[in-house]
């Protein structure tokens, strides 16, 4: 039973455009969301997070949206950067499971200079 | 502040063998959890630490236990390994109170590689 589901494997872009990642959840219970990038050969960075009681939140060139009716959450990063390359997860925790991350299968960014 | 340590960093084992993968936790941190990520698949939550005991488990083996250290440090243990435990096994640590990390966003270490032949 896959709770957090990053339907689209990659996604690439030019550099300067808008990437939009896409995260769907379905356990209701879920209430803190957040992103997560990865490099080959390190460990996930903690990027930008977001909590139910709102729709949106913005640091930097990143901004997550959250649509709770639709059980859905997305990345916008703006403009994107070769740097930005990376693979993404989106993560969700909630209900008892505070501190116990359940992930997305993830989503590979390619930014095109 | 130091982050979070994890070692070794790639290991090699056969299967039925035993491994032991070690982790220190950022500086300031008292939770500590382990996750197993198999290659094309997001993290999966094996278990949490938190004084030492056992805070949250996962869908995994009892032959998957740990031990967290009065510096906070912990251990992931594996017995009786298969092939399919070979992944990259990543440590991260948070802050918890009362034993809840309230959003409190997880710090990860690099990971171990592990390859069962």
């Amino acid at each position: 039973d896959q709770q957090v589901k990053q339907n689209s494997p990659s996604l690439s872009v030019q550099e300067g455009r808008i990437s939009i990642l896409n995260c769907d959840y379905t356990n209701s219970m879920f209430d803190y969301f957040l992103w997560y990038k990865k490099y080959p050969a390190e460990g996930p960075t903690f990027l930008i997070s977001i909590s139910s009681i709102k729709d949106k939140n913005e640091d930097g060139r990143f901004t997550v949206f959250l649509n709770k009716s639709a059980k859905h959450l997305s990345l916008h990063i703006v403009p994107s950067q070769p740097g930005d390359s990376a693979v993404y997860f989106c993560a969700a925790e909630g209900g008892t499971s505070y501190g116990k991350l359940t992930f997305g299968q993830g989503t590979i960014l390619t930014v095109h200079p | 502040e130091t982050g979070v340590t994890q070692s070794p960093t790639h290991l090699i084992k056969t299967r039925g063998q035993q491994v032991t993968l070690r982790c220190s936790s950022q500086s300031g941190h008292n939770t500590v959890s382990w996750y197993q990520q198999a290659l094309g698949q997001g993290p999966q939550f094996i278990f949490q630490y938190y004084r030492e005991e056992e805070n949250g488990r996962g869908n995994f083996p009892p032959r998957f236990s740990g031990l967290q250290f009065p510096n906070y440090s912990s251990e992931l243990n594996v017995n009786a390994l298969e092939l399919d435990d070979s992944a990259l096994y990543l440590c991260a640590s948070s802050m918890a109170v009362g034993g809840i990390s309230y959003n409190s966003p997880l710090h990860f270490g690099n990971g171990t590689r592990l390859t069962v032949t």
